[in-house]
């Protein structure tokens, strides 16, 4: 059982836009803590897609955006594309687990 | 460039304990916390603890209390992982991930190591 909550797949046609959740709790996304994103292809270590609830590391194509609101998180894909097929993590902190890191359970998106 | 280099792929009894190595390269290595995190096959990813490289503080998820022990070698610029007492549901990949300081994410990961707990 994941601390995150995250929807266990998503799709959609190429071009389109799509979202991914991410819940939490009081004691973490809600505590005020920033939300992270990572998007993991298959066999390959996960990647850094998003820091801070909505920045993008360098290299991160601005089709990918973030959000966060009270005890949730979003990721945002616009104009999908077929490389963008991969599983995306959720992650933060969590002062009830006395300063564990916590991940979502992952989301896979299927580009149709 | 910044990098994280972990040691090659391990099979393992039960019972029996696994040592990963990470190598940092491209930067301080003291500087910056090391985070271990472990995926099952198929599964999300399981955040296991960390450690200070700088002080060797150490701090491990309640999931794995007793099991596990996080080390360093600062004049090997290489951080350890070792879990003890394996069992068959620990057959997992396992990464080292760095994260800045005051910054709860990891922008730079190792390439993984498998490790396989078969009789």
């Amino acid at each position: 059982q994941s601390v995150l909550t995250q929807p266990p797949s998503v799709s959609g046609a190429p071009g389109q836009r799509v979202t991914i959740s991410c819940t939490g709790s009081s004691s973490n996304i809600g505590a005020g803590y920033d939300v992270h994103w990572y998007q993991q292809l298959p066999g390959i270590a996960p990647k850094l897609l998003i820091y801070g609830n909505n920045n993008r590391p360098s290299g991160v194509p601005d089709r990918f955006s973030g959000s966060k609101s009270g005890t949730s998180a979003s990721l945002a894909i616009t104009g999908l594309q077929a490389e963008d097929e991969a599983h995306y993590y959720c992650q933060s902190y969590d002062i009830g687990l006395s300063g564990s890191r916590v991940f979502g359970g992952g989301t896979r998106l299927t580009v149709l | 460039q910044v990098q994280l280099v972990q040691s090659g792929a391990e099979v393992k009894k039960p019972g029996a304990s696994v040592r990963v190595s990470c190598k940092a390269s491209g930067y301080t290595f003291s500087t910056y916390t090391i985070h271990w995190v472990r995926q099952a096959p198929g599964q999300r990813l399981e955040w296991m603890g960390w450690i200070n490289t700088g002080s060797g503080k150490t701090k491990y998820s309640q999931a794995f209390q007793g099991r596990l022990t996080f080390t360093r070698d600062t004049s090997a610029d290489t951080a350890y992982m070792e879990l003890s007492s394996l069992r068959s549901e620990d057959t997992a990949m396992f990464y080292c991930a760095r994260e800045s300081p005051g910054t709860f994410y990891f922008k730079t990961w190792g390439q993984g190591t498998l490790v396989t707990v078969s009789s």
